[in-house]
């Protein structure tokens, strides 16, 4: 099992440009979740998704964030016109269902320049 | 609303000492409680997790935490800390239903020769 793996593991962006990160999660698992990461906020959950149908995006910046699960095996989160602001660890989780334990990834470091 | 304070953000303690880092936790019903360790660069791992019933739980290499309801809280302890557990060490909490988690800021764990 090759675990949670996201894709690329370092983005540098310019200030204005976007950028899309991408998770595939364990096989087998029906809830995908992602979380940022932030020296001052810590670890922040934005949205999630069952069986590929989001659930909960109230973690989510209203504007410039998306994510979509086209298909179980794959998620992505876009940034839209990246802000310096959005830098951060962006982390990628699946589980095999609520409640349980979640598997990370090892993150997506985002710079915007 | 539901919250997770570590209120030690660095703990440091000789090799071989024993070992506990705090966690408590704010929860309006019954909680699903995780702790997990991120070394650098990488992302969380889980150590171990509590699901109602036995209020002690054990985890991978030597890791144990209790639950404890009258106080809220859900420690973790270590008989005898080796210098491979330098790490930041994060106590988390499901909310159930949705299944996502909430964090504390995390305890960063120093191990002295």
């Amino acid at each position: 099992n090759a675990g949670v793996i996201q894709t690329p593991r370092h983005k540098v962006t310019g200030k204005g440009q976007e950028a899309t990160l991408w998770c595939e999660p364990i096989s087998g698992h029906s809830a995908v979740f992602w979380y940022r990461q932030t020296i001052v906020q810590g670890l922040e959950f934005l949205t999630y998704f069952r069986n590929q149908a989001p659930i909960d995006d109230s973690g989510m910046p209203k504007e410039r964030f998306s994510a979509q699960m086209p298909n179980q095996s794959h998620s992505t989160l876009k940034i839209q016109s990246t802000q310096p602001q959005d830098s951060a660890v962006y982390l990628c989780a699946s589980s095999s269902g609520l409640g349980v334990e979640q598997y990370f990834g090892p993150g997506t470091r985002l710079t915007v320049l | 609303a539901q919250s997770v304070t570590q209120p030690d953000a660095r703990v440091t303690v000789s090799e071989g000492a024993s070992l506990q880092l705090r966690c408590k936790y704010s929860y309006f019903g019954t909680p699903y409680l995780f702790w997990y360790v991120q070394y650098p660069r990488q992302g969380l791992q889980l150590l171990l997790k509590y699901y109602p019933g036995d209020p002690v739980v054990q985890g991978v290499n030597g890791f144990e935490a209790e639950f404890s309801k009258s106080n809220s809280s859900f420690h973790l302890r270590k008989a005898s800390v080796h210098w491979s557990d330098w790490a930041v060490y994060f106590c988390a909490v499901s909310t159930g239903n949705t299944g996502k988690l909430i964090f504390g800021l995390g305890t960063t764990l120093q191990v002295q020769p």
